[in-house]
């Protein structure tokens, strides 16, 4: 099946910093979707991207849509303490069939104050 | 609005038993979809059903796992004869529209499955 690969696996980082992270797929997708999970819950939708070349903001949440369909990159800025939590980047292929979301593996990120 | 809710939040079940779990969509949300987590890895989609019909069940294991999204009532995702690999967190997601149409899952808090 349908892979993406989420990088970093985990980030750990002062508070106050930027921090970067990404998926690529070896297959297109038309929508990119980033969410965030907390412990024990289920995944909050940060930021949705619908079409190739999308650059969306989100409070300090930057994504962009890669002009390949294939990619996507999410940035948080000045990072805070509850930032922390693990980052997923999904994709969603639409078809009549379903519009099912294919998850990368997580960045787990840490923030020290 | 309420969220999506799925109960229980967490279940734990010896060997051989059988597991239901519930999901209720956001109000006005007819479509749902199932993803299992297991620890440390990323969700992966087992289910889509639609109001008493399963659309595309291709990421569910082909035997002791069942879905249903019954006309009145919550979907239920139903293991039978559990074993200790389906220990894993169960998600759903709820949407207003479905196949065809780009539109956002949302997800409700998990049920946490222990196998023992």
């Amino acid at each position: 099946g349908q892979q993406l690969n989420q990088n970093p696996q985990s980030m750990f980082i002062q508070e106050g910093e930027d921090v970067s992270m990404n998926c690529t797929s070896s297959s297109i997708f038309n929508t990119w979707l980033w969410y965030k999970q907390d412990p024990g819950e289920g995944p909050v939708l940060l930021i949705a991207l619908y079409k190739a070349g999308e650059l969306t903001s989100n409070g300090r949440l930057t994504a962009q849509f890669g002009i390949t369909r294939k990619d996507s990159f999410l940035n948080i800025s000045a990072s805070i303490p509850s930032d922390v939590g693990i980052y997923f980047c999904a994709g969603q292929r639409i078809e009549t069939s379903g519009s099912r979301l294919t998850f990368g593996e997580g960045t787990q990120l840490t923030v020290n104050p | 609005n309420a969220g999506v809710m799925q109960n229980p939040r967490h279940l734990v079940r010896r060997r051989g038993q059988e597991a239901r779990l519930r999901c209720s969509p956001m109000k006005g949300h007819s479509h749902v979809y199932w993803y299992r987590q297991l620890p440390e890895e990323g969700l992966k989609f087992m289910v889509y059903l639609q109001k008493e019909n399963i659309i595309d069940e291709s990421g569910m294991p082909k035997e002791r796992f069942s879905a249903e999204f019954p006309k009145e009532g919550p979907s239920i995702l139903r293991i039978q004869q559990v074993v200790r690999g389906d220990s894993a967190a169960y998600f759903c997601a709820s949407s207003r529209r479905g196949g065809g149409a780009v539109d956002t899952q949302y997800f409700g808090p998990g049920t946490r499955l222990t196998v023992l």
